[in-house]
């Protein structure tokens, strides 16, 4: 069946340090990309998002690059901030009209 | 609009209790999305709505699980005879679909927590 595996936290890194969250998919047919984020005491909320091979989402800083080949989309910022401290979950929205998430990546920068 | 409503936010009960959970969407949504979501892990796909009808429903849901969404427009989500394991934050979402470039795109409520004692 469909899933998804990401990278996992906790994450602590120090202000403008760089940063990755490995995520890998397996999904029937052609699906979208998104990476969501959650902030400490909100909902989750879209972060950046890509439909179809090499396209490249980008939002606040974060990058990530749908590769078709590899089946992953890593999420990447080059200058992290304490304000990027979240849980970021990777999420392909699948061949059967559904979006499933990642455990999710917990991020924590310090200042 | 102001989004994705859920109600109630909070939810405690006893085991074998019945509770129920109300999702208004965005009024332009045809998509509505149930998921659960426990501590530390990434939502759990529950069921979807498609307009009125619900067009898939998580293998893992149990009989004791039902949804529905009589308009098209609110949904609600029933649980009957609750369980200690129910206890989860309730995730409600929607979306269109189509080849806008905002199709697929999850506005997620607020979530409604339930506490099973």
């Amino acid at each position: 069946g469909d899933s998804v595996t990401q990278m996992e936290g906790p994450v602590t890194l120090s202000e403008e340090a760089f940063l990755t969250i490995n995520c890998t998919y397996t999904a029937t047919g052609y699906p979208s990309l998104f990476w969501y984020v959650q902030y400490p005491g909100e909902g989750l909320q879209l972060l950046l998002k890509a439909t179809k091979a090499d396209d490249k989402g980008s939002n606040k800083g974060f990058e990530a690059t749908y590769r078709k080949e590899t089946t992953s989309f890593h999420l990447e910022k080059g200058s992290v901030q304490v304000s990027d401290s979240a849980v970021y979950f990777c999420a392909p929205h699948t061949g059967g009209f559904k979006t499933i998430f990642g455990a999710g990546t917990r991020l924590f920068v310090k200042a | 609009d102001t989004g994705v409503s859920q109600d109630p936010r909070h939810k405690i009960t006893k085991r074998g209790q019945n509770v129920t959970f109300r999702c208004d969407p965005i009024s332009e949504h045809n998509r509505l999305y149930w998921y659960r979501q426990t501590l530390g892990q990434g939502p759990e796909f529950l069921t979807y709505f498609q307009n009125e009808a619900q067009l898939e429903k998580s293998r893992l849901l149990s009989d004791r699980f039902s949804a529905e969404r009589p308009k098209g427009s609110f949904s609600t989500l029933e649980i009957q005879r609750t369980e200690q394991g129910d206890s989860a934050m309730y995730l409600c979402a929607s979306s269109t679909a189509g080849p806008s470039s905002g199709a697929n795109v999850l506005t997620f409520g607020a979530g409604s927590r339930l506490t099973v004692l």
